[in-house]
C-alpha cells in the first residue's frame, strides 16, 4: 500500500512485559514519528527520526522507552517492564524530511496492559 | 513553549450548513506550520489542510478552508457544506522550524457532530 502501515494494529500484554510496535513509513519518506494518544486528548510526541538517526527524543516518558530505525525505514518502537499506564494508541507518522512537511498518520497500534 | 489550544469539545452542525472549529497556538518560532487533522471513529488520522506561517493567503482544499489570523494567532478551521460523513474529531497541530522542529504539538481537539 501507499500509507505509513503499523502493526500489530491491537496487541494486549500483561504488566511487566516486553513489547515492540513496528511502523513502516511511506516509501521514499525520510522523517519518521512517534505519538502516543490517549483517550479524549490529542497525539503526543514522543520521538522523532530523521533517517537512521533519532533527531529529537525528548518525548519519551522514560528509558522503559526505546525506539529505533536501523535503515532509515522501518521503525520499531520498544517498552520494557509494561505498566497499565502505557495503554493507549501509539501513531507513528511519516514526512518527506522537511521541518514543516506535512504528517502522514498510520492506523495505530492499540496498546493495553492488563 | 509551544502550545495549541482547541477551546470547542464538542461541536453540532446541521447537514449543508457550514462550521468553524476554533485553534489558537503559542509559539516564539517566526517560521511554523499550521496543520488541521481529522480523527474519525475508525482512529485514523488524515490531513486536511496546511498553513505556513510565511503564506500570504488562506490556505483552501474543497470544502475545508483555514481563517489564519497571524497577529491574532488564530487558525481557525472553516468547513462548507457538511455532510454526515464530516462527524470526528478533529485536530489542529502546530510544527515549528527551530529547535523544536520536526515534532508537532497537537490540540485535545474538537468533536463534530453533522445532524441531518
Amino acid at each position: 500500500g501507499a500509507g505509513v502501515s503499523q502493526t500489530p494494529s491491537n496487541k494486549v500484554t500483561e504488566k511487566g512485559k516486553y513489547v515492540e510496535l513496528r511502523c513502516d513509513p511511506i516509501s521514499g519518506h525520510t522523517a519518521l514519528y512517534w505519538y502516543r494518544q490517549s483517550l479524549g486528548q490529542g497525539p503526543e510526541f514522543l520521538i522523532y527520526f530523521q533517517g537512521t538517526g533519532a533527531a529529537d527524543d525528548s518525548g519519551l516518558p522514560n528509558d522503559r522507552f526505546f525506539a529505533v530505525r536501523p535503515e532509515g525505514s522501518v521503525s520499531t518502537l520498544k517498552i520494557q517492564r509494561t505498566e497499565r499506564g502505557d495503554s493507549a494508541v501509539y501513531l507513528c507518522a511519516s514526512s518527506r524530511g522537511g521541518d514543516t512537511d506535512t504528517q502522514y498518520f498510520g492506523p495505530g497500534t492499540r496498546l493495553t496492559v492488563l | 513553549a509551544q502550545k495549541i489550544t482547541q477551546t470547542q469539545p464538542g461541536m453540532f452542525v446541521q447537514e449543508k450548513e457550514a462550521v468553524t472549529l476554533d485553534c489558537t497556538y503559542d509559539t516564539s518560532d517566526p517560521s511554523y506550520g499550521l496543520f488541521w487533522y481529522k480523527q474519525p471513529s475508525s482512529g485514523e488520522m488524515i490531513f486536511l489542510i496546511y498553513q505556513g506561517s510565511y503564506d500570504q493567503q488562506n490556505a483552501t482544499e474543497g470544502r475545508y478552508s483555514l481563517n489564519f489570523q497571524k497577529a491574532r494567532k488564530s487558525a481557525n478551521l472553516v468547513i462548507s457544506a457538511s455532510q454526515l460523513g464530516d462527524s470526528a474529531m478533529y485536530f489542529c497541530a502546530m510544527r515549528e522550524r527551530g529547535t523544536n522542529a520536526g515534532k508537532s504539538t497537537f490540540g485535545d481537539g474538537t468533536t463534530l457532530t453533522v445532524k441531518p
